[in-house]
């Protein structure tokens, strides 16, 4: 079966430093891969997707980067961190069988002081 | 005028009740339906799938999609305490990339 995880699960970080949250999934291969923020009492924001090794796509702009270095492993990064970057962050992955239902972690809670 | 509409609640409801959770949405080429359930501080939890109108029942839980209306509806029979968590509506239009459209969700509150 598939897992997909998400570390750290939270952190706090003061304003201006780096940041890099990791998402791994295991038991498929070649997955769809997202990062979405999910702010305080509202929806899933899109922030990244990538159907492949290096193939990043951004949907909105904004002082973060992804990056995938292998084929189950999606990085969300930041050089400087801003107080508007608070929130849940979100991996979540979809195969290539099936439809389009996308499977999501557990998620990593950042607050940015 | 956002794509998917969804009530944010909250909604309260005592044990045992039948929930109707309710999104609307305003393009036409949505094709396929899904509903997520999240409990605080996790992440979503696919609940139900859905292409095309319907009906589709699992268990307690009963996903409706009407795309003359552009409405769906989950209706979750014997709500109990368990099921207290944010219920999510998402769709795609099945084209590359496969993106998800979410609503905002719904917060059910479920009192024992």
């Amino acid at each position: 079966s598939q897992t997909i995880h998400q570390w750290p699960a939270t952190l706090v970080q003061p304003v201006g430093s780096p940041l890099s949250l990791e998402c791994t999934v295991e038991g498929t291969s070649n997955p769809n891969l997202y990062w979405y923020r999910q702010a305080a009492g509202r929806g899933l924001q899109l922030l990244f997707y990538s159907v492949g090794i290096g193939q990043i796509s951004s949907e909105v702009p904004q002082n973060l980067s992804a990056s995938r270095p292998q084929d189950r492993q999606f990085i969300l990064s930041s050089k400087k961190l801003l107080l508007s970057d608070s929130g849940f962050y979100l991996c979540a992955w979809r195969g290539l069988q099936g439809w389009d239902e996308q499977f999501f972690g557990p998620g990593t809670r950042l607050t940015v002081l | 005028q956002k794509e998917v509409e969804q009530d944010p609640g909250p909604l309260s409801v005592p044990e045992g009740a039948i929930v109707s959770l309710n999104c609307t949405y305003s393009n036409s080429a949505f094709q396929y339906f899904m509903w997520y359930r999240q409990y605080s501080r996790k992440g979503p939890e696919l609940l139900m799938y859905t292409y095309s109108s319907g009906n589709k029942e699992d268990g307690r839980f009963t996903a409706q999609v009407d795309k003359s209306s552009k409405y769906i509806s989950l209706f979750i029979r014997d709500s109990q305490p368990s099921d207290s968590a944010t219920y999510l509506c998402a769709m795609s239009k099945g084209n590359a990339g496969n993106m998800l459209t979410f609503g905002g969700g719904t917060r059910l509150m479920v009192k024992p």
